[in-house]
């Protein structure tokens, strides 16, 4: 069955270090991966998504890749920030709606 | 642009009775609406499918008639937890997709804040 895996034990960096976050998959063969921010209580915040003939994608201080033979995306954060803080989540299409990892919980210490 | 509002965002409501959950897409037609549902520290599960003017498609073991779904207008999709039962309480966030290259897509869909429902 189709399976996406995010690291479920929170990741503690300190300010100013980039922050990487795995997201691997399988029994899929997705034409884009995306990657949203949850803060506790919201609904997830669209921040970036990479196609499967794209190899990175970058938008300001975030940074994701996709590797389509590994089934694998990172996302980086880099000069991470206190305001960071929240739980990322790496989402597939699905076959009518995206599916969800259960998220990584990034916690950045000032 | 592209902004999704849910209301209520809490709710807290007795065993038995019913709760209606609205989402509404603010400066965008939505043909096609999601709801999701959210356990504390889990992934969010998609719970159904809302096509506007048409009967919503459920996902495997999601009670239709528990969970009644209408997406009367382009901007509003509604969802009832009927009879809700402590089971029930959970985070609930709906989205929407916009229309791409004039067709609706995935890849452009738009989150609500959410609504925390916990039934006593």
């Amino acid at each position: 069955s189709q399976k996406i895996e995010q690291n479920s034990e929170a990741l503690n960096i300190q300010e100013g270090k980039t922050a990487t976050l795995t997201c691997n998959y399988t029994n899929y063969s997705p034409a884009y991966l995306q990657w949203y921010r949850q803060d506790p209580g919201r609904g997830p915040v669209f921040l970036l998504l990479i196609r499967e003939n794209e190899k990175e994608k970058r938008k300001e201080r975030l940074k994701v890749t996709f590797d389509t033979t590994l089934k694998q995306s990172l996302f980086h954060i880099t000069a991470s920030q206190p305001a960071d803080s929240a739980t990322y989540l790496c989402a597939l299409e699905g076959r009518r709606a995206l599916t969800f990892g259960s998220g990584t919980r990034l916690q950045v210490q000032p | 642009g592209a902004v999704v509002s849910q209301h209520p965002s809490r709710v807290i409501c007795k065993s038995g009775t019913s709760v209606k959950i609205e989402c509404r897409s603010l400066d965008f037609q939505a043909t096609t609406m999601f709801w999701y549902r959210q356990f504390p520290k889990k992934s969010l599960m998609l719970m159904a499918t809302s096509n506007e003017g048409s009967k919503a498609t459920y996902e495997q073991g999601v009670e239709k008639d528990k969970f009644l779904i209408n997406h009367a207008s382009l901007t509003l999709s509604t969802l009832t937890v009927t009879s809700a039962h402590p089971e029930d309480s959970s985070f609930y966030i709906c989205s929407a997709l916009t229309v791409a290259g004039g067709r609706p897509s995935t890849d452009t869909q738009y989150f609500g804040p959410g609504t925390r429902l916990t039934v006593l």
